[in-house]
C-alpha cells in the first residue's frame, strides 16, 4: 500500500505563531484528508484537500484558521494559523483512492506554550 | 450523518485471553467499516474493513470483527491476546459506499487495550 510521509513528526510553537505540516504521498491518491486527535479524544475530521482548488471544510473549522493546499494528487500542507495553546493536539493526514482504505501518516505532535 | 460509539474506553485483559472490543454504529446508509490500530507516537493502522459480503471479517495479527446489521454493531475480537497487542483501537464507518469516499471516516472514541502478563 502506499506511505504517507508527514512532518513534522512533533513541534512546540508559541502561542499567536502559524505551523505548516506537510504530508508528502509516495503515489498519486485520488483524496487527501486531514484530521485532528485532541488529548485524550478521537478523530475528527478537519477537511478533505481538493487537487488544484479550495479544500472542503467540515462543521467547525475555517479556512482562515487551517488553510489547506493540495498542489498535486501527493502533495499537502495543512497550517495551524495562530496558534492558541487549545491548538495543541495530533495533525494527521490520510488518502485513500477509488475502492482503497485510508492510510494514515504518523501525525505531527503540536504543543502550543 | 454517521456516528460511532466504543463502549469502554479502556480494556484490560491478561496475556492468552480473549479480547473483545466494543463498537456500534449508527449510518442513514449501508456502512462500511473499519477497525485501525495506533501504537504510541504512531500513525493510524488498517487492522480491518466490512464493506460487502461475508459479515465475517478477519485481519492482521490475528484479529476479526462481524457485522452484525440488526444489532448495528462491529465488535473486534481475537481468541487469545499477546503483549503486542497493547495499543489504542478505533472504530470507524463512512456512509458513503465505495468510490473515493473511504477517506472520509467518522471515528469512534477509541478503546485503550492494556495487556497483562
Amino acid at each position: 500500500s502506499a506511505v504517507i510521509s508527514q512532518k513534522p513528526s512533533r513541534d512546540i510553537c508559541q502561542r499567536g505563531t502559524s505551523l505548516t505540516i506537510q504530508c508528502q504521498v509516495d503515489s498519486q491518491v485520488t483524496m487527501m484528508f486531514w484530521y485532528r486527535q485532541q488529548p485524550g479524544q478521537s478523530l475528527t475530521l478537519i477537511a478533505t484537500a481538493n487537487q488544484g482548488s479550495e479544500a472542503t471544510y467540515e462543521s467547525g473549522f475555517v479556512i482562515d484558521k487551517f488553510p489547506i493546499s493540495r498542489p498535486n494528487l501527493t502533495f499537502s500542507t495543512l497550517t495551524v494559523s495562530n496558534m492558541s495553546p487549545e491548538d495543541s493536539s495530533i495533525y494527521l493526514c490520510s488518502g485513500t483512492s477509488v475502492n482503497t482504505e485510508a492510510f494514515f501518516g504518523q501525525g505531527t505532535r503540536l504543543t502550543v506554550v | 450523518a454517521q456516528s460511532v460509539t466504543q463502549l469502554g474506553s479502556h480494556v484490560s485483559v491478561s496475556e492468552g485471553a480473549l479480547v473483545l472490543l466494543r463498537c456500534n454504529y449508527s449510518s442513514s446508509v449501508p456502512p462500511y467499516l473499519f477497525w485501525y490500530v495506533q501504537y504510541p507516537n504512531q500513525g493510524l493502522q488498517l487492522l480491518l474493513k466490512y464493506t460487502t459480503g461475508a459479515t465475517l471479517v478477519k485481519g492482521i495479527n490475528g484479529f476479526e470483527a462481524e457485522f452484525k446489521k440488526s444489532e448495528t454493531s462491529f465488535h473486534l475480537t481475537k481468541p487469545s491476546a499477546h503483549m503486542s497487542d497493547a495499543a489504542e483501537y478505533f472504530c470507524a464507518v463512512t456512509g458513503l459506499a465505495g468510490g473515493t469516499s473511504y477517506g472520509k471516516l467518522t471515528f469512534g472514541q477509541g478503546t485503550i487495550l492494556t495487556v497483562h502478563p
